[in-house]
């Protein structure tokens, strides 16, 4: 079975922090996601990555970054964390562009910045 | 621009009946939709894709339609049990690109 793992289930940080949230798969899926999730808003993206060391900006990108250094791992960074990121994160990772591209997430982060 | 529409009132149904849940698109020509399924506090599952050259497709008390020319693809589960109580996401989809977009989801409540 697919593994996606996402570093904690819940956080609290406060206003201004640098914050990360990590995500690891283990079947060496070429493409991972990050997703914000928000009542009545579904899930929106944030930065998707193909490939180590590549990136592409989703729909809502700002006030975040994202990191790749090795495949089975995409962070997702918040440079300085504001109350309108309280969210739940959802990680997912999927097969390479010739699939459908079926998603597998993890659980979640749920973040709360005060 | 892209939008997806589920209907965002959630939708009760006494156990044993047929749930339909619908997934409108416009502007949009995806090749295929894919349909997730979301528990409190959890990641979506995925349950099914349906390709546009594909009117329906069934997995045991699942079925998919697809309709290319409504822009609509709708979503049933029958004999449905409270056990089906969950949010139903729909993701229409084009090979080549990676990313997905996903509609806002249908709160099912199966009643027993």
């Amino acid at each position: 079975d697919v593994k996606v793992t996402q570093s904690s289930r819940y956080l609290v940080k406060r206003t201004g922090e640098k914050v990360f949230l990590e995500c690891v798969q283990d079947m060496d899926h070429e493409n991972m996601f990050w997703y914000r999730q928000d009542p009545g808003l579904g899930l929106r993206l944030i930065y998707f990555s193909y490939d180590v060391k590549m990136k592409e900006k989703g729909d809502i990108p700002e006030g975040y970054s994202v990191s790749r250094e090795k495949k089975e791992r995409f962070s997702l960074i918040l440079e300085s964390a504001s109350t309108n990121q309280t969210s739940m994160y959802l990680c997912a990772s999927s097969p390479d562009r010739d699939s459908y591209n079926e998603q597998f997430f993890g659980p979640g982060t749920r973040l709360t910045v005060l | 621009s892209q939008k997806i529409e589920q209907n965002s009132e959630a939708l009760n149904i006494q156990e044993g009946k047929t749930a339909t849940l619908t997934c409108n698109y416009t502007n949009y020509s995806p090749a295929y939709l894919q349909w997730y399924r979301q528990d409190p506090g959890r990641g979506p599952v995925f349950l099914l894709l349906i390709r546009e050259n594909e009117k329906e497709k069934r997995k045991e008390r699942l079925k998919v339609t697809f309709d290319t020319t409504l822009k609509q693809s709708l979503f049933h589960i029958t004999a449905s049990q409270p056990a089906d109580s969950a949010t139903y996401l729909c993701a229409p989809g084009d090979t080549g690109r990676r990313a997905l977009t996903f509609g806002s989801g249908t709160r099912l409540q199966v009643q027993p």
